[in-house]
């Protein structure tokens, strides 16, 4: 089964850093772009940032860009979020989803969806 | 941004029944506009990508049409697991963009 798993969610300061980790299975992990949508409590879905099949191409929503970074480890089937500086506003449930196209070069629609890991920004 | 308006934002509806939920973005998009359901406590679900490709095991009872500015996606009828909240999303362009949900209640 093709399946994503985040984890590293919790509870954090606001200025504070998190690390998020998505693990995949069930698919050829190297072929394709993965994404972070989060979604603040009772609200809709916001895109976060996207990296390509090989980390040649990454892209950030405005609300994160210069404090979030995004990363994949092919050897371990996993990409990341590193958020730093965080804000209240970014408390939301951080969902990591595959590109439903293999290879792309600019992010595509998400067919797989982890269950998510929820951040808390609070003092 | 191209922003993503979703009408109605609720609507209460009867098992049985046609529902249609309308999108339209603020620029045009080609077909680059995807459906997701979800349910309480779960993540989204890809439902229709590319206007009104509908993935593999979605219900044929889920339809999507439209291009460029205007979209839609029916429900031809409603089931009991079809109560949930609905998505646009568009992929055109960078920050891709959602729509602010569409909650079917059942009536």
């Amino acid at each position: 089964d093709v399946q994503l798993v985040e984890s590293g969610g919790g509870l954090v300061q606001p200025g504070g850093s998190l690390r998020l980790s998505c693990a995949a299975s069930g698919f050829a992990f190297g072929r394709f772009a993965l994404s972070w949508v989060r979604q603040a409590p009772g609200k809709g879905l916001e895109w976060v940032s996207w990296i390509s099949a090989r980390s040649g191409y990454i892209e950030y929503a405005d609300s994160v860009k210069g404090r979030f970074t995004i990363s994949r480890d092919p050897s371990k089937n996993t990409v990341f979020l590193q958020m730093n500086t965080l804000r209240s506003e970014d408390t939301a449930t951080y969902y990591c989803a595959k590109d439903f196209l293999m290879a792309t070069e600019a992010p595509d629609v998400s067919d797989v969806w982890g269950h998510g890991t929820m951040v808390t920004v609070s003092s | 941004d191209i922003q993503m308006t979703q009408s109605p934002s609720s609507l209460s509806a009867s098992v049985g029944d046609r529902v249609t939920i309308t999108c339209r973005a603020s620029q045009g998009v080609y077909d680059s506009l995807a459906w997701y359901q979800q349910k309480p406590g779960k993540a989204p679900n890809l439902l229709i990508s590319a206007a009104s490709r509908l993935q593999s095991g979605v219900p044929f009872r889920f339809s999507g049409s439209g291009s460029g500015t205007d979209f839609s996606l029916t429900i031809s009828s409603l089931e009991p697991e079809d109560f949930a909240t609905y998505y646009c999303q568009q992929y055109y362009k960078t920050p891709l963009t959602f729509g602010g949900g569409t909650r079917v209640e059942i009536k």
